[in-house]
């Protein structure tokens, strides 16, 4: 069966980096496109990034560019999120999720605080 | 940009009633608007993609319609378990992205 499993998660100071994993299972990866989404505590569902299937494009949210930078391994099937000058506002559950939203993780927490 | 403004915030239903969640964007969208339902705890369920195709396992209790700037998602018998949150979302084709109304929380009366 499909399966995302985010990781990397933690509580980490500001002006730091972070580095989220996101590994897949149970369909041919390197297939697919996906997605970083995030969720503030007690708040909405924020899109923060995409990446294509070879992982040649990328796009990101205005929010994050050039603090954040999406990339991918296929002969892994992992998919990567790296998060770098955090801020208090970027604590969220960061979520990855294939392609047209079919199938997401469980989340992992990213708390930024001093 | 595109935002999305969902309606009402709160829905305050019995099981069994008939749910009807707005969505309206800002400009045009043509057909790419989705639903997803997200519970306490757990990650977001697509349940609607291009506007009114249910994803795989969706129950035909829910149920989108619309076009252009007004959506449309309908859950005709409310059951125990649809009692959560739920985001639509227009995927943008250029640049590729995502961008997801506020939500409307479903909840028991």
């Amino acid at each position: 069966q499909v399966q995302l499993v985010e990781s990397g998660g933690g509580v980490v100071q500001p002006g730091t980096s972070l580095r989220l994993s996101c590994a897949a299972s149970g369909f041919t990866f390197s297939s697919f496109g996906f997605h970083w989404v995030r969720q503030p505590p007690g708040k909405g569902l924020q899109w923060v990034a995409l990446i294509s299937s070879d992982g040649n494009d990328k796009y990101y949210a205005d929010s994050v560019k050039g603090r954040f930078a999406t990339s991918r391994d296929n002969s892994k099937n992992t998919l990567y999120l790296q998060m770098s000058s955090l801020r208090p506002e970027d604590t969220a559950i960061y979520y990855c999720a294939r392609r047209i939203g079919d199938y997401w993780g469980q989340g992992t927490l990213v708390t930024v605080s001093s | 940009e595109i935002v999305l403004t969902q309606s009402p915030t709160t829905l305050s239903l019995s099981p069994g009633e008939r749910a009807t969640l707005s969505c309206r964007t800002s400009q045009s969208v043509s057909s790419s608007l989705a639903w997803f339902q997200q519970k306490p705890g757990q990650a977001p369920r697509l349940l609607i993609y291009n506007t009114s195709n249910r994803a795989t396992g969706i129950p035909a209790r829910f149920s989108g319609s619309g076009s252009g700037t007004d959506f449309t998602l309908t859950i005709s018998s409310l059951e125990p378990e649809d009692f959560a949150v739920y985001y639509c979302q227009h995927r943008s084709s250029w640049p590729p992205s995502w961008t997801f109304g506020q939500g409307t929380k479903v909840e028991i009366k």
